[in-house]
C-alpha cells in the first residue's frame, strides 16, 4: 500500500541555519506530493506541492523537488527563522489512496534565536 | 475566499455521550474529508464525501459516521464516546481528489 516516511524529530536549529527534512514515499501509481505545516494549536496549512516527477514546489523560501528515481520529496530552506518553528508533514495522494491523503508522522522543527 | 471553517473549536464530553462536529468547505469545493490527529497515531483518514455521497472510508469503527449536505457542508458524528476518541479532528476540502485545504480543527476531549 501507499506510505510516507519522514525523518523523526525533533530538529533543533539556530536562526539562519540550513534546513533539510527528508521524506520518501511508496505509491502504486503516480502520486501528487505535499508538504503541510502545523503551528501550535492550529490546523494544517499547505506549504507546497508537486504533481509530477521533477516538479519543484516552492513557497516562503521552502523548496522540495519530486524525485521519482529516489521516490523522495525532501523539504529544504536556506535560512530558517524563529517563525518557522512548527511541525512539518509530508503527504501523498493518488488513485491508489482513493483520494485520501497519506501522511508521514511529522517532524517538529524548533528554531532558536 | 473564506477558508475551511469548523465548529466548535473545542468540546469536552464524557464517556458514552455522542458528539457532532461541523465543517464548512471553501466555496465551490464539493469534496470534504475528515481526519483524526492524535499524538500516538498521527493523522488518520476517517472518510471522504463528494456531492453528498461517501466515496471512501478509513479503518474506524462504525461509531464514527458522517454526512454531507447539498451545500457541501459536512458533519461527523461519534457515538458512545471512548477516552481514546480524544483527538484533534480536522476537516479538509478540495475541488475533487486534489489538493486539500484544512480547517483549524475541533479539539475533542473525552473525560
Amino acid at each position: 500500500g501507499n506510505s510516507v516516511t519522514q525523518m523523526e524529530g525533533p530538529v533543533t536549529l539556530s536562526e539562519e541555519a540550513f534546513l533539510t527534512i527528508n521524506c520518501t514515499y511508496t505509491a502504486t501509481g503516480y502520486p501528487s506530493l505535499f508538504w503541510y505545516v502545523q503551528y501550535p494549536g492550529e490546523g494544517l496549512q499547505l506549504l507546497l506541492k508537486a504533481t509530477k516527477a521533477d516538479d519543484k514546489g516552492s513557497n516562503k523560501g521552502f523548496e522540495a523537488t519530486y524525485r521519482k528515481e529516489t521516490t523522495s520529496f525532501h523539504l529544504e530552506k536556506g535560512s530558517v527563522q524563529v517563525s518557522d518553528s512548527a511541525v512539518y508533514f509530508c503527504a501523498l495522494i493518488d488513485g491508489g489512496s482513493q483520494g485520501n491523503l497519506i501522511f508521514g508522522k511529522g517532524t517538529k522543527l524548533s528554531v532558536k534565536p | 475566499k473564506a477558508g475551511v471553517t469548523q465548529t466548535p473549536r473545542y468540546l469536552i464530553k464524557t464517556r458514552g455521550q455522542q458528539v457532532t462536529l461541523s465543517c464548512s468547505p471553501i466555496s465551490g469545493h464539493r469534496s470534504v474529508s475528515w481526519y483524526q490527529q492524535t499524538p500516538g497515531q498521527g493523522l488518520q483518514f476517517l472518510f471522504e464525501y463528494f456531492s453528498e455521497t461517501q466515496r471512501n472510508k478509513g479503518n474506524f469503527p462504525g461509531r464514527f459516521s458522517g454526512r454531507q449536505f447539498s451545500n457541501s457542508r459536512s458533519e461527523m458524528n461519534v457515538s458512545t464516546l471512548e477516552l481514546g476518541d480524544s483527538a484533534l479532528y480536522l476537516c479538509a476540502s478540495s475541488l475533487d481528489w486534489g489538493t486539500q485545504y484544512f480547517g483549524p480543527g475541533t479539539r475533542l476531549t473525552v473525560l
